[in-house]
């Protein structure tokens, strides 16, 4: 059975923190991807990954940044967390266009 | 930019009634996706269709990809309380690499 797996649920920072999104998955796929969802606003592709140490921006990757060191493990940093990231992180895998979700990360940051 | 529109966006509706949902774009995909996602929790794959016209069944549940590969419906037959949630479609330029263009989705609320 496909899984992705992200470490928290849920997370509370303080402006200006450094926050770590780890997401991991157990399939071997090569693409994986960062999104956050937000009321009205749809999922938005923050960055993605097609393979270890490579990654691609996506349509929103201001004051993110990501790390790729292992196939199955894909970290979304916030370098310096800001009230306007407060949202719901998606992780998600893929074997050729169906792509796999995780559970989320609901962030609030205060 | 490929853009895909989803209607309704809200729909609340009583048990036992069948409903439609919409996914159209003036693109042209290579797959469409279908996911259901309830609150606090990420969305759940519920089909991919890849030919145009074809017609996939998932018990209540009946995908179809236009002929164009433009377009997709999702028709649900005696919605059950259980059907609550936010539909999302999702539509794939090849290869997958560079993810999916999602709609908005469509908020549904089947009553009891």
């Amino acid at each position: 059975d496909v899984k992705v797996t992200q470490s928290s649920r849920y997370l509370v920072k303080r402006t200006g923190e450094k926050v770590f999104l780890e997401c991991v998955q157990d399939m071997d796929h090569e693409n994986m991807f960062w999104y956050r969802q937000d009321p009205g606003l749809g999922l938005r592709l923050i960055y993605f990954s097609y393979d270890v140490k490579m990654k691609e921006k996506g349509d929103i990757p201001e004051g993110y940044s990501v790390s790729r060191e292992k196939k199955e493990r894909f970290s979304l940093i916030l370098e310096s967390a800001s009230t306007n990231q407060t949202s719901m992180y998606l992780c998600a895998s893929s074997w050729g266009e169906t792509q796999y979700f995780g559970p989320g990360t609901r962030l609030l940051v205060l | 930019t490929q853009l895909l529109e989803q209607s309704p966006q809200f729909l609340s509706i009583q048990e036992g009634e069948n409903l439609t949902v919409y996914c159209n774009s003036s693109s042209v995909f290579s797959s469409l996706q279908w996911y259901r996602q309830e609150p606090g929790e990420g969305p759940v794959l519920l089909v991919t269709v890849v030919t145009g016209g074809e017609v996939k069944k998932l018990k209540r549940l009946t995908f179809q990809f236009g002929d164009a590969r433009k377009d997709s419906s999702l028709h649900i037959t005696a919605a059950q309380p259980g059907d609550t949630g936010l539909y999302l479609c999702a539509g794939g330029s090849g290869g997958g690499a560079d993810g999916l263009t999602f709609g908005k989705g469509t908020h549904l609320i089947i009553q009891p």
